[in-house]
């Protein structure tokens, strides 16, 4: 099993501050997923990045795959409380399912 | 379907019964899988169905723990003699082929309740 590291387990901020969320492995994957979870949904997929170095932007969310394809970050920018919720990464080689580390869970106070 | 559909969305069962979930995937998604998820941890992963190809069943905790696709479609998941570990929620996702590029939908998910 290839084991996904999210750092910080938690994080409360206040609406407006920026943060990076982090997502570590010893493993390389050929792509790297970013998901959200809302309480009582399933995750919902934000972004995938298959390149090792690639920045992709999802409005004030901007997600980096390291180079080596062992790591990823989101930084969320001026955050707002819609961002709040549970943040997964997860980890993919063709054929197999994904694996997924324990999240982030982000809390957004006005 | 427009998305993953999971029944029921709640299931509170006596330790001891046998329960099944139900999940219909996104039409013409080839890949089925599912994760379980218990309070404060990620997604385990159980099984994962491919086509016509073998299910991995690598994931399943125990022999309790079986599940059935039928016509490529809607699948089963059975857990047999319910213990209160098994306490979750059940998550059901679907994906187009080559799930490590194209990425899951998930449904709702089952939070089972064993008392």
């Amino acid at each position: 099993t290839q084991l996904l590291e999210q750092s910080p387990q938690f994080l409360s901020i206040q609406e407006g501050e920026n943060l990076t969320v982090y997502c570590n492995s010893s493993s390389v994957f050929s792509s790297l997923q970013w998901y959200r979870q809302e309480p009582g949904e399933g995750p919902v997929l934000l972004v995938t990045v298959v390149t090792g170095g690639e920045v992709k932007k999802l409005k004030r969310l901007t997600f980096q795959f390291g180079d080596a394809r062992k790591d990823s970050s989101l930084h969320i920018t001026a955050a707002q409380p819609g961002d709040t919720g549970l943040y997964l990464c997860a980890g993919g080689e063709s054929g197999y399912a994904l694996n997924f580390g324990k999240g982030t869970s982000l809390l957004v106070t006005p | 379907g427009a998305g993953v559909s999971q029944s029921p969305s709640n299931k509170v069962t006596e330790k001891g019964k046998d329960v099944e979930l139900r999940c219909d995937p996104i039409s013409g998604h080839t890949a089925l899988y599912w994760y379980r998820q218990s309070l404060g941890q990620g997604l385990e992963f159980l099984i994962y169905f491919q086509g016509n190809s073998a299910p991995d069943k690598s994931g399943l905790p125990s022999d309790r723990f079986s599940a059935e696709r039928t016509g490529g479609s809607v699948s089963t998941l059975t857990i047999q003699r319910t213990q209160q570990e098994d306490s979750a929620v059940y998550l059901c996702a679907s994906s187009l082929y080559r799930t490590d590029f194209y990425g899951y939908t998930f449904g709702s998910g089952t939070r089972l309740t064993v008392v």
